[in-house]
């Protein structure tokens, strides 16, 4: 069983600024790692995910996370956000085996001017 | 590409009634559809996955008599919520997988459910 833990429930930011989302998961077999973002009353679009290779991962909208084995970590960076980017966003795991996703509870991220 | 479409987007009814809900992949053809519910502020849990031609499989906890799945094409399934009540109220959102090895799933945009 995986489990996938977002440390954060609410990450208020200024307009521009950086932005780090933590997520951290735990597995006793390979997953896969994900990051979607939810926008009010709408669904959940795919920002960016890790399968395999280089740890480094480039999304849409400028986000990019970095899969670390050793801390069991996928954190969702951005280097300058908009207020666009206000939204929801969960990472999730799956089990290449089963295929279910896994999310975590979700962070807030709110733009401000 | 991979665009997911469901119907309603919302819908409002009497504790009582039953309600359809569809999902659509509408530019590929999903082996796999997932039926998630959200409430507010909280995150997605999974209710079941179902596979075009089978029975789906649903979570523990999930009354497999209350919401029906049927997954009868390649290109659509529906969940219906059976002699809904209140605290069947929910954000109901659906996803699919063009194949089943492929990881990614993606996402329709929700049917809001306000049981009366």
């Amino acid at each position: 069983a995986q489990s996938v833990t977002q440390l954060d429930s609410q990450v208020p930011v200024f307009e521009e600024a950086p932005v780090e989302l933590r997520c951290n998961y735990s597995s006793s077999v390979s997953v896969y790692l994900f990051w979607y973002v939810q926008y009010p009353n709408q669904g959940l679009q795919l920002l960016l995910k890790y399968l395999s290779g280089s740890t480094l991962v480039k999304g849409i909208n400028g986000f990019e996370a970095e899969f670390n084995k050793s801390q069991t970590s996928f954190h969702l960076r951005k280097p300058s956000v908009h207020i666009s980017d206000t939204a929801e966003y969960f990472c999730a795991v799956s089990d290449p085996s089963w295929g279910k996703l896994q999310f975590g509870a979700g962070t807030q991220v709110v733009v401000t001017p | 590409g991979a665009v997911v479409s469901q119907h309603p987007s919302w819908v409002i009814c009497k504790s009582g009634t039953s309600v359809k809900i569809e999902c659509r992949s509408l530019d590929f053809q999903a082996t796999t559809m997932f039926w998630y519910r959200q409430f507010p502020k909280q995150s997605l849990m999974l209710m079941a996955t179902s596979n075009e031609g089978s029975k789906a499989t649903y979570e523990q906890g999930v009354e497999k008599d209350k919401f029906l799945i049927n997954h009868a094409s390649l290109t659509l399934s529906t969940l219906t919520v059976t002699s809904a009540h209140p605290e069947d109220s929910s954000f109901y959102i659906c996803s699919a997988k063009r194949d089943r090895g492929e990881e990614t799933q993606y996402f329709g945009p929700g049917t809001r459910l306000l049981v009366l």
